[in-house]
């Protein structure tokens, strides 16, 4: 079956540092892939996605580029905000699918 | 206003009550979901509909049900609620494209 996986959190930054966090998926068509994140007290809103193979999604200054070799969608950007504290969910949506399989989510926490 | 609204947003009822949770969209879409998010799990499909007279179970439906009343408005119900149904729970709603959209949450304590 489908499935994502995803670094452990909380991971913890100083504003300004580089951020990656990873996700490995497992399914078996050609899923599209996506970063949805979620503010405090919020819902997910979609950050990114990717639709095949060697495409980068990005926005708001976040990136990820869908990886089929190494089966892998890491979330990545280069100077992090405190607005940015929040949790990150990577999900595939696998052809013939009907919904999303999310991973377990990452929380990130940015000081000042 | 918000395109997809969840009525209650917090709710603590006890075991073995009957509760219902309410979505509503204005976005038009056909397709409607219900997620649950318990910590370090990440959210699981319960279940979902693709218009009014399409219901699917997903990987957790066992003591749910919904009830997809109009286009718009898709309801989850907890039969006789248990403690382990504490949880966040989320209504998604979608078009033929793969983006979803979420309301709020519900945050719901049984006890």
């Amino acid at each position: 079956g489908n499935s994502v996986t995803q670094m452990e959190g909380p991971v913890t930054l100083s504003e300004e540092a580089f951020l990656t966090i990873n996700c490995t998926y497992t399914a078996t068509g050609y899923p599209s892939l996506f970063w949805y994140v979620q503010y405090p007290g919020e819902g997910l809103q979609l950050l990114l996605k990717a639709t095949k193979a060697d495409d980068k999604g990005s926005n708001k200054g976040f990136e990820a580029t869908y990886r089929k070799e190494t089966t892998s969608f890491h979330l990545e950007k280069g100077s992090v905000q405190v607005s940015d504290s929040a949790v990150y969910f990577c999900a595939l949506k696998d052809t013939g699918r009907r919904a999303l399989t999310f991973g377990s989510g990452t929380r990130l926490q940015v000081q000042p | 206003d918000a395109d997809v609204t969840q009525t209650p947003r917090n709710r603590i009822t006890k075991t073995g009550k009957r509760i219902m949770l309410e979505c509503s969209q204005t976005k038009g879409h056909d397709r409607m979901y219900w997620y649950r998010q318990d910590p370090g799990l990440g959210l699981r499909l319960i279940y979902y509909s693709f218009d009014v007279k399409d219901i699917n179970k997903g990987e957790i439906s066992d003591g749910y049900s919904v009830s997809r009343q109009a286009q718009a408005k898709f309801s989850l119900s907890l039969e006789s609620a248990i403690p382990n149904q504490t949880a966040l729970y989320f209504c998604a709603t979608s078009d033929y494209g793969n983006e979803q959209y979420f309301g709020p949450g519900t945050r719901l304590t049984v006890t």
